[in-house]
């Protein structure tokens, strides 16, 4: 099965940049979905097909994606962007919805 | 706007059969969306289960698909989750999404959840 590989933990300070890695075999090829999870509640797409944004989630949300890693950059870190952050591939060999293991963002 | 409700039974024995439904309200199960189950054992990563399309097809994940039916009411305008022959380690927040498709599917819309228990 296709394995998509995040940090389990980033920490950024409020206002600075944060960086979360997807990383999967060529998951250049494949379009990625992130979704941000924060305690108690359901997940919420911030990015979708590797850097487009659904409305009402801010700029300052953005994704790359290439060769063997996409990433999820957020600017201007807040302490409400503190949660849990997934990224997501369809695994066409298998037919395969995949989430990648989460990376808890914290904000010092 | 569209809503997703998760409802069914909490607890679950083991070997029995978890049933779900996800009710859809403001909008049809019949639309140009896949319906789809995401479930999430506590304190850890989401988990695939499938999905359906109004037409008729269903995509299972690979691990689960020989326990796992997902259904249609278009009638009742819900989505049904049945997984058999459950253990403790079925035990998750049941989640019910909306695939939604740009250039590839993407989950947009997600109900609230529901933690169902297996035990005896």
């Amino acid at each position: 099965s296709y394995v998509l590989t995040q940090p389990p933990s980033v920490s950024v300070a409020p206002r600075q940049t944060a960086k979360i890695t997807c990383g999967g075999n060529d998951i250049g090829g494949k379009s990625v979905h992130w979704y941000q999870q924060k305690p108690g509640q359901a997940p919420v797409v911030v990015v979708y097909d590797d850097s487009d944004r659904p409305s009402g989630i801010p700029e300052r949300f953005s994704g790359s994606n290439s060769g063997n890693t996409a990433t999820l950059t957020i600017t201007r870190v807040e302490a409400g962007d503190e949660a849990d952050y997934y990224c997501q591939v369809w695994d066409t060999t298998l037919d395969d919805r995949v989430f990648g293991g989460g990376t808890k963002l914290t904000v010092l | 706007q569209v809503q997703l409700q998760e409802s069914g039974p909490r607890l679950v024995r083991p070997s029995e059969t978890l049933s779900l439904t996800c009710a859809v309200s403001g909008g049809s199960v019949i639309s140009d969306n896949w319906w789809t189950w995401v479930r999430q054992p506590p304190g850890k990563g989401l988990e695939w289960i499938g999905e359906i399309f109004h037409a008729g097809g269903t995509t299972y994940n690979p691990s689960l698909k020989s326990r796992v039916t997902i259904s249609l009411d278009k009638s009742q305008n819900h989505v049904s989750l049945n997984l058999s022959s459950v253990t403790a380690a079925d035990t998750s927040i049941y989640f019910c999404a909306r695939g939604t498709y740009r250039k590839d599917f993407y989950f947009d819309l997600w109900g609230q959840g529901t933690l169902i228990t297996v035990s005896s």
